[in-house]
Parts: C-alpha cells; sequence; structure tokens
C-alpha cells in the first residue's frame, strides 16, 4: 500500500512566521505534489516535482516555495506566512506525473495562520 | 487552466437509495479523468482513472462512465450505504502534468 504522510494534522502560527511542511512518500514516486483546499473552490495545485531538485510552479505559486532533496521527500514552505494561506493543505505522489496515473495523498495539515 | 465543474454541490439520499453526480470538463485537449474519494479526516483515495471516449468502470456498487466528446463523466452509486458519505471529487487532465479539480460533490446517505 502505498502509504503518504504529512507532518501535521493541525497547525497553528502567526504572521511573519516561517513554515514548513513536510510530506513523505514510501513507494519510491518520482512526482509529488502540493495542493491547498479552500471553502468552495476545488483543489489548486501550488507546486509539483517531477525529480529530485526539480520543481514546477503549479497554478497558485506565490507565497511559497519548495523543496525535494531526496526522492521520498517534499516539503512546502511559507517563507513569511499570511492569513489568506489559511488553508487546507494536501500532499500527494504519483508513479508519474501524466494525468493517466493516479495520485495517492496524504491526510491533509489544517494550517491557521493568526 | 481548465473549468471542471461538479454537480450537484451536496445531496442527501436514503440508504438504500441509488444516487449519480456529474462532472463536466473540456472536451479539448482531453487526456484523462480522474474520481476520488474523500472521507471526512482522511486522505483522498482514487475511484477511477478513465481515458477513453465510452469508458466504463465499475468498483463494488460504484460505477463510472465517461463522454469525451461532450466532455461530461457520471459517478453512479448504487444502494446508498452510510460508508459512501463522502465528497466525491472530479479532476481532469488535458495533456499536461497537472490535473484540474472540480469542486466536489458532498454526498451525506442518511441511515
Amino acid at each position: 500500500d502505498v502509504k503518504v504522510t504529512q507532518s501535521s494534522r493541525y497547525l497553528v502560527k502567526r504572521t511573519g512566521e516561517k513554515v514548513f511542511l513536510e510530506c513523505v512518500q514510501d513507494m519510491d514516486h518520482e512526482n509529488m505534489f502540493w495542493y491547498r483546499q479552500d471553502p468552495g473552490l476545488g483543489l489548486r495545485l501550488i507546486y509539483f516535482s517531477y525529480d529530485v531538485k526539480m520543481k514546477e510552479k503549479g497554478d497558485i505559486p506565490e507565497g511559497y516555495s519548495v523543496s525535494r532533496e531526496k526522492k521520498e521527500r517534499f516539503s512546502l514552505i511559507l517563507e513569511s506566512a499570511s492569513t489568506n494561506q489559511t488553508s487546507m493543505y494536501l500532499c500527494a505522489s504519483s508513479f508519474f506525473a501524466e494525468p493517466l496515473y493516479e495520485q495517492y495523498f496524504g491526510p491533509g495539515t489544517r494550517l491557521t495562520v493568526t | 487552466i481548465l473549468n471542471v465543474e461538479q454537480s450537484p454541490q451536496s445531496l442527501h439520499v436514503q440508504e438504500g437509495d441509488s444516487t449519480n453526480f456529474t462532472c463536466s470538463f473540456p472536451s479539448s485537449n482531453f487526456y484523462a479523468l480522474h474520481w476520488y474519494r474523500w472521507e471526512t479526516a482522511k486522505s483522498p483515495e482514487a475511484l477511477f482513472v478513465m481515458t477513453l471516449n465510452g469508458d466504463e468502470k465499475k468498483k463494488g456498487r460504484i460505477s463510472a462512465t465517461l463522454n469525451t466528446k461532450e466532455g461530461y463523466s457520471y459517478l453512479y452509486i448504487k444502494g446508498s450505504q452510510p460508508e459512501d458519505s463522502a465528497t466525491y471529487l472530479c479532476a481532469s487532465g488535458a495533456g499536461s502534468y497537472q490535473l484540474t479539480f472540480g469542486k466536489g460533490t458532498k454526498l451525506s446517505v442518511i441511515p
């Protein structure tokens, strides 16, 4: 069974703090993704990575950066958290990036920025 | 960015009822259509990935159909059970790495 884990289920941070969200997958998947989910909106892609040290911007990368130093780990970084980054963050991985392949999701991190 | 629409936004059905919901997507440059089930406090999990016009897939009481020419997919649940209560997400891929997700249909099955 593919397992995607995220470092925290709930996180509360203050405005201006640097925030790290960690994601680890155990199935040697090439591709990893970070999404955010907000009420009334679909999942929106922030960044994805198709290989170690490789990254591509998604639809809403502003205010975020990512790091992929090892194949199994993909980190989302909020350089200076703002209240409009309060959201549910979901990490996912897939064997290949092409849309033919299903994505495996983590349980999500609900981040509140106060 | 693709526009993927799901309807209805939410619905309540009685246990034992059958139900269906719709996902519509742009038919140009279509590559694949995904359905995911997202139960509260759990991870979204894939139900189906479909690519061919006319595709029909089935998993237990849940099935899905795909019409790529007109840009829609239906998800059917036969004999709904309380454990089917979840948000059902569809997502379309159009030849790029990205999937574009709809807003989801929230299903509540009343015992």
